[in-house]
Parts: structure tokens; sequence; C-alpha cells
């Protein structure tokens, strides 16, 4: 069966440091990986999604950076991180363009102090 | 662009039915789907609906669609205790799977 994975779970960071948080998929091959962005438990805004290894697509401009270094691997950076970057991110995968299913992962929690 | 709409909060007595209401915009969305996030935890899928179906029936959970009035609802039949989350509306719009979520409909059910 197929698991996603995101970690760590939650991040206390000041502004300015840098930030690294990891999406792992198990269980599938070429998934459609998404990165969302949950401010104060409400809506999700959808971030980066990619489609195959080093296929980036950027929905908002900012100052976040998605990559996807392996096949079920998906990373999403910020070089400084602002005070409106707390929030809660959740990575998503889907079994690819025509599918229907999206799955979430448990998500990290990052306030940024 | 694309744009989905609910209602914030949704209270009930545990044992009544909820219906859970959402509007979008989009009039080719291809897929429309219902989450449930309980606190602190990511988004599960409850369920879905093709933009050709009227309705879809899933032991206690019923999705009725309207094309028309582009309005979808989740009608949660003996709502129980542990139904009590934050349910999301979204719409699917293109083939790449990117889909807009709504702001949630935070339920609470009252023993």
């Amino acid at each position: 069966s197929q698991t996603i994975h995101q970690w760590p779970a939650t991040l206390v960071q000041p502004v300015g440091s840098p930030l690294s948080l990891e999406c792992t998929v198990e269980g599938t091959s070429n998934p459609n990986l998404y990165w969302y962005r949950q401010a104060a438990g409400r809506g999700l805004q959808l971030l980066f999604y990619s489609v195959g290894i080093g296929q980036i697509s950027s929905e908002v401009p900012q100052n976040l950076s998605a990559s996807r270094p392996q096949d079920r691997q998906f990373i999403l950076s910020s070089k400084k991180l602002l005070l409106s970057d707390s929030g809660f991110y959740l990575c998503a995968w889907s079994p690819g363009q025509a599918a229907y299913e999206q799955y979430f992962g448990p998500g990290t929690r990052l306030t940024v102090t | 662009g694309e744009d989905v709409e609910q209602s914030l909060f949704l209270s009930v007595r545990e044992g009544d039915s909820s219906v859970i209401n959402c509007t979008y915009t989009d009039s080719s969305s291809t897929y429309l789907y219902w989450y449930k996030q309980e606190p602190g935890a990511g988004l599960q899928l409850l369920t879905y609906i093709f933009s050709n179906m009227d309705m879809k029936q899933d032991q206690r959970l019923t999705v009725l669609l309207n094309k028309k009035d582009k309005h979808l609802s989740l009608r949660i039949a003996d709502t129980q205790t542990g139904d009590s989350a934050i349910y999301f509306c979204a719409e699917r719009y293109t083939n790449a799977g990117k889909s807009t979520f709504g702001d949630g409909t935070t339920l609470t059910v009252k023993p």
C-alpha cells in the first residue's frame, strides 16, 4: 500500500533562517506531488506541484521554492523565512494526471518567530 | 479564476443529519471532492463525484451535485461525535490534478 511521510511534524524557526521540509511517498511510482499551505486552520493554498523529477510548477510567487530530486521525494525550501510563512504545510500525491484521488500527508506545523 | 465557497460553521445534535453546502465557479470542473480534516492532521478524502453525475451515496454519506447552479452538498446521516471536524469542498479543474479548495466548514456535533 502507498504511504506518504512528512517531516518534521513541527518546526519553530526565527525570521530570516532557512527552511527545508521533506515529503516522501512509498509504494507508488511517478506520482504527481503537491505542496499546500493552510493558514490559520482554514483553506488550502496550492504552492507547487510536480508531474515528474525536476519538473516544478509554482502557483503563487513567494520566497519559497520546491525541488524534486527523486521520483518520490518532494522538498519545500526557503532561504530566508518571513513571519507570514507560518502555517500548516501539507504534501499530497496523486497517482497521475488522469486520477481523481489526492492523498495528503500528516502535515508540518511551521511557526516563524 | 476558480473559486470555491463554503459556510464556515455548522452545529448539529448527535443522531441528526448534517448538510454541508459548497458553491464553485468553474464550469469545466471534472471532479468535485469532499475532504475531512481532524485537528492537527492532514486531509482525508471522504468521497468524490464526477461532474457528469447528480448524486453519489456511500454508506452514511450522500453527495448531491447541481451543475446548473454549481452547487455541491454533503449529507451525513446519523451524525456522530466522531464526525466533528473541518470538511473541505474542492474542485479539480485541470488534468494536472490541481484542485481549488474552499475554506472549510467546521462541523460540531453535540451529544
